[in-house]
């Protein structure tokens, strides 16, 4: 199974100010379609998950633009421009190019 | 609205069964693949199980193969997850999610918990 790896676990973050959490693939995630399945979901406390980011940068429907992703292969980036109260909460990646899909373990935001 | 609400959770002893059901409105249930993912008491997420949209393919996590069996019945717009030799650490919020074919899960349930105890 491709194991999907998240860098930091935690992110202590400043209202208004930029965030990013790290995810590495142990293979390549690029799908014989072309297509490079990697996605991101936030999940809030008592929530289930959320769907922000889907074929690396694509954002879902309703998700403000200060939500970005990034990357290629094994290397992707979720980036929150200024971030904002209702974002804490635990954001995954995941990996859909393989027939067993994968998490990562999980990262916590939280404000300082 | 796409809607998916899980039922069927509870308690059971080690090596009992249980059947989760998810019935899903709002969209064309028999356009999507749908997937099984579990969450265990302030644990990260884990994905479970993916049936097609027909019925096929299917697939399994390891930690649940032989154990756990998906199916689905498009008349009824529903999924099933039949979990059989139950152990502690299948103790979960179980959710259903749909997704594209070969996509990632784009809307999710609320979660059905299953608590495995003596």
């Amino acid at each position: 199974d491709i194991v999907m790896t998240q860098t930091p676990l935690s992110s202590p973050v400043t209202l208004g100010q930029p965030a990013s959490i790290s995810c590495r693939s142990s293979q390549s995630l690029v799908h014989s379609d072309g297509n490079t399945y990697l996605s991101w979901f936030q999940q809030r406390p008592g929530q289930p998950p959320r769907l922000l980011i889907y074929k690396i940068s694509n954002r879902f429907s309703g998700v403000p633009d200060r939500f970005s992703g990034s990357g290629a292969g094994t290397d992707f980036t979720l980036k929150i421009s200024r971030v904002q109260p209702e974002d804490v909460g635990v954001y995954y990646c995941m990996q859909a190019t393989q027939f067993r899909r994968t998490f990562g373990q999980g990262t916590k935001l939280e404000i300082k | 609205e796409v809607q998916l609400v899980e039922s069927g959770g509870g308690l059971v002893k080690p090596g009992g069964s249980l059947r989760l059901s998810c019935a899903a409105s709002g969209f064309i249930f028999s356009d999507y693949s749908m997937n099984w993912v579990r969450q265990a008491p302030g644990k990260g997420l884990e994905w479970v199980s993916v049936i097609g949209r027909g019925g096929t393919p299917i697939y399994y996590a390891n930690s649940v193969r032989g154990r756990f069996t998906i199916s689905r019945d498009n008349d009824n717009n529903s999924l099933y997850l039949q979990l059989d030799s139950l152990r502690a650490e299948d103790t979960a919020v179980y959710y259903c999610a749909r997704s594209p074919p070969g996509d990632t899960p784009d809307y999710w349930g609320q979660g059905a918990l299953i608590t495995v105890s003596s």
